[in-house]
């Protein structure tokens, strides 16, 4: 098992570039998380899913837009990016249980000049 | 302001020391959880605690959980340099589905 990947783990974009963070997990797991990390913040959630086809709104969402097409698969969009956006970028996956325990990919760092 | 708050955010002791890494908050959580996040990795799950008052011991690092579950400790005993790394604490207030990071404890071991 692969458990959670993430592409890519590097990317430097433009003021206004568009880009797509893709995230996949092989463990079958009904929910699905996308954080940004920035130093001394912590992990802050941006938008979540609990099942294919549904997304919900997190803690810092402006910005960014996602879909969950296939239950495997949670897809981060920045449409129009901005150096406020410059971070590293967590996706997570965990069963829809009391407890959870989130499983993490490695990150992607992006920096937006 | 963060619903979790982590002290110390940095710490650099010596190996053989111990430490101790608090989470506090005004809220109440159903469970708190303690994450390790080693440089260019994901956050990895320590333990969970999910009782007021409850204690979990990982080998040299202790857990606890407050009597009124609105706060947890993480003890480490004679530390080790592969202790370094960044330490997470994260809760669902109120039994919300949606995990809170604080943000985090960067600690150093010195050999």
């Amino acid at each position: 098992n692969a458990g959670v990947t993430q592409t890519p783990k590097f990317r430097v974009l433009k003021t206004g570039q568009s880009m797509t963070l893709l995230c996949a997990q092989d463990m079958n797991h009904e929910y699905m998380y996308w954080y940004r990390q920035d130093p001394g913040m912590g992990l802050r959630l941006i938008h979540y899913s609990v099942g294919e086809g549904t997304t919900a709104k997190g803690e810092v969402p402006d910005g960014y837009n996602v879909s969950r097409l296939k239950k495997q698969n949670f897809l981060l969009g920045l449409e129009s990016a901005a150096p406020s956006q410059t971070s590293v970028y967590f996706c997570a996956s965990s069963l829809p249980t009391g407890v959870d325990t989130q499983y993490f990919g490695p990150g992607t760092r992006l920096t937006v000049l | 302001t963060q619903l979790l708050e982590q002290s110390p955010q940095f710490l650099s002791i010596q190996e053989g020391e111990n430490l101790t890494v608090y989470c506090n908050s005004s809220s109440v959580f159903s469970s708190l959880q303690w994450y390790r996040q080693e440089p260019g990795e994901g956050p990895v799950l320590l333990v969970t605690v999910v009782t007021g008052g409850e204690v979990k011991k990982l080998k040299r690092l202790t857990f606890q959980f407050g009597d009124a579950r609105k706060d947890s400790s993480l003890h480490i005993t004679a530390a080790q340099p592969g202790d370094t790394g960044l330490y997470l604490c994260a809760g669902r207030p109120g039994g919300a589905q949606k995990l809170v990071f604080g943000q985090g404890t960067r600690l150093t071991i010195n050999p």
